[in-house]
């Protein structure tokens, strides 16, 4: 079936630099697209979404780019901190569709 | 303002038997998902439950069973456990409609030996 999948399963950034985890998706028919962050022993929280009829959307210190020409979402993660530090997912889901398809999650390494 | 909540955190069960994991929802959410999440892996759905109705379901044998109450708040019952079925269960409430943010708990470890 179709899924929701990143090209990097670790990302090491310096303490203070910019982040931006990537994700690929395949179903052209999603519109509705999320990330989340879940670190060790919590569930999964909410970071920010996005809709299809938008290419950015910013939060505080993160920005989510989508670009449905080559069916790619990144998350942008600006003056990384220690608790930045843990796995991220992109998720999407289709307007009529009430599941979230999850890829397998970046691990996001912050160095001192 | 409570966040959902989840019981039991660990669970050890053996292969055969049978598991109830709960969940109370957000304040203010009526609808509760259900995701199963293996080690290093993505959460994978397993049904949604709304107005205490499955109101979809993902690709899970009907040994994964649910129920929502009233109050909105939900279990999740497995029975004839296998080995495979050893993952951590997250829950997660929203308010309705298919593009509402999901809030998740810290989920049930359950441990099938």
């Amino acid at each position: 079936g179709e899924s929701v999948g990143l090209h990097l399963p670790t990302l090491s950034v310096q303490e203070g630099d910019n982040s931006i985890i990537n994700c690929a998706y395949s179903n052209s028919a999603s519109d509705y697209f999320i990330w989340y962050k879940q670190e060790s022993g919590k569930g999964p929280q909410f970071i920010i979404d996005i809709r299809s009829n938008m290419d950015k959307r910013q939060g505080q210190r993160v920005t989510v780019l989508l670009n449905k020409t080559v069916k790619h979402l990144s998350l942008q993660i600006a003056a990384t901190q220690p608790g930045d530090s843990a796995v991220y997912f992109c998720a999407e889901n289709l307007d009529s569709n009430y599941q979230l398809i999850w890829g397998a999650g970046t691990k996001l390494i912050i160095k001192p | 303002d409570a966040g959902v909540t989840q019981s039991p955190t660990h669970l050890i069960k053996t292969r055969g038997q049978q598991v109830t994991l709960r969940c109370s929802p957000k304040s203010g959410h009526d609808t509760v998902s259900w995701y199963q999440q293996a080690l290093g892996q993505g959460p994978q759905f397993i049904f949604q439950y709304y107005e205490e109705e499955e109101r979809q379901r993902g690709n899970f044998p009907d040994r994964f069973s649910g129920h929502q109450f009233p109050n909105y708040s939900s279990e999740l019952n497995v029975n004839a456990l296998l080995l495979g079925d050893s993952a951590l269960y997250l829950c997660a409430s929203s308010s309705r409609g298919p593009n509402s943010p999901l809030h998740f708990g810290n989920g049930t470890r359950l441990t099938v030996t």
